[in-house]
């Protein structure tokens, strides 16, 4: 009963260098999430796919790509990152109606120093 | 566009006082609005949806539309009720399509 699995826990990364966060879920759900949660800025959403083969921008995509691999599989890639992206990274996902709410995962902790 | 926000970044309360964390939206669909609670070192969950009416370790909320409202409240508060609450809102509309936009948070501290 895994739900959703985030990939690493922690990672460090020096400015300019690049990653990719792996986000896997095994509920079946549709739709998967990548939020960036700062101090005094709630959660904000990063990119969307909702269907396999779409994703969309979210509030603060600039920095990031996505790629919805399959039904189970959402990455996410810092290409060169930047001390701005130092952040607590979260996957998430819906099974259909927004109504049964949101599965999240545990959360990627990522300081670019 | 849809926001949330909750004017509070922290709350304090005694052990057995009422508590209430406010949440104000502004979405001119009709939304569906839920409670997620963060636990120390835990992850996100969902703690209640307005659409379901229910009451959750003893927290319930309601819908003002007329206020574009969604407080949560509980009429004694427990030590483990301290967390990080966030209300969010989902514009999905009754639809399978949606997204959630999160208010900046806020952080309770029930003190004994």
């Amino acid at each position: 009963n895994a739900g959703v699995t985030q990939t690493p826990k922690f990672q460090v990364l020096k400015t300019g260098q690049s990653m990719t966060l792996q986000c896997a879920q095994d509920m079946n759900h549709n739709s998967m999430y990548w939020y960036r949660q700062d101090p005094g800025m709630g959660l904000r959403l990063i990119y969307y796919s909702a269907s396999e083969g779409t994703t969309d921008k979210g509030e603060v995509p600039n920095g990031y790509n996505v790629s919805r691999l399959n039904k189970r599989e959402f990455s996410l890639r810092l290409e060169s990152a930047a001390p701005s992206q130092t952040s607590v990274y979260f996957c998430a996902s819906r099974k259909g109606y927004a109504s049964y709410g949101y599965t999240f995962g545990s959360g990627t902790r990522l300081t670019v120093v | 566009a849809q926001r949330v926000t909750q004017p509070e970044k922290l709350l304090s309360v005694f052990k057995g006082a009422p508590v209430e964390l406010k949440c104000n939206y502004s979405y001119s669909g009709s939304p569906e609005l839920f409670w997620y609670v963060q636990y120390s070192r835990q992850r996100l969950q969902l703690l209640l949806r307005h659409i379901s009416r229910e009451s959750i370790k003893g927290f319930t909320a309601d819908l003002n539309k007329g206020e574009t409202s969604f407080h949560l409240k509980k009429p004694f508060a427990q030590e483990e009720d301290s967390a990080m609450y966030y209300c969010a809102l989902d514009n999905a509309g009754g639809t399978s399509y949606g997204k959630l936009t999160f208010g900046q948070g806020t952080i309770l501290t029930v003190h004994p």
